[in-house]
């Protein structure tokens, strides 16, 4: 089975811009869940999809969005990107909801936001 | 806030030693994962560990949970240069719909030849 991929892999935005970001999970899984990674707060859990519905969210202002495709395909959408958005974003499939199993851990798409 | 918090915060021993990593927790869970992440890449599961168990292991790896203390431990016996990565405690924390995984802050392990 192939993995979880992500991409972009690595992405470079300026403030006030917005960026979308790709996450295809594990072949048959349904839920995906998005975190971002900052040296300074660590792993944040963004929020989490499950066949097209948001199923939980972090604490993260409104500027950051998902959503869930048919396919279980997944995007992440910030806008009016700010220099502290710059992050390593994560997304994670699993077979049942978050928390339950297992995880499954994309390579990550790294932003820098000039 | 992080519900996990890890300690040490970093760790360096040689090979073939034992590593043994810390993760206290704040509420009640339902399970907690270890995950390792090399270098800013993607996170691998590692072993999971329901709140009804108190040790788990696997491979070289021992879990155990101690729900009284809201802690958990990661031993990692005969240590490899290959295992230098950071690694994570991570909760899943909230009733039925609300689970949701959250996770620490982190150990950094060092293992040198």
């Amino acid at each position: 089975k192939a993995g979880v991929t992500q991409t972009p892999r690595y992405l470079i935005k300026t403030r006030g811009q917005q960026v979308t970001l790709s996450c295809s999970p594990i072949s048959g899984h349904r839920s995906v869940s998005w975190y971002q990674q900052t040296p300074g707060q660590g792993l944040q859990f963004l929020f989490e999809y499950f066949s097209e519905t948001q199923r939980n969210k972090g604490n993260f202002p409104g500027r950051f969005s998902g959503r869930q495709f048919s396919n279980s395909r997944s995007e992440m959408n910030v806008s009016t990107l700010e220099l502290g958005d710059s992050a390593l974003y994560l997304c994670a499939s699993s077979s049942v909801p978050s928390g339950y199993n297992e995880q499954f851990f994309g390579p990550g798409t790294r932003l820098t936001v000039l | 806030s992080q519900q996990g918090e890890e300690d040490p915060q970093a760790l360096s021993i040689q090979e073939g030693e034992n590593a043994t990593m810390n993760c206290s927790y704040k509420t009640s869970i339902n399970n907690l994962q270890w995950y390792r992440q090399n270098s800013g890449r993607g996170l691998v599961h590692l072993i999971l560990i329901r709140s009804n168990e108190r040790e788990k292991h696997s491979g070289r790896l021992r879990v155990t949970l101690d729900t009284s203390k809201k802690s958990s431990s990661l031993l990692i016996t005969a240590s490899r240069a290959a295992d230098t990565a950071s690694y994570f405690c991570a909760t899943d924390v909230g009733p039925g719909t609300a689970s949701k995984l959250t996770f620490g802050t982190g150990t950094r392990l060092q293992v040198t030849l």
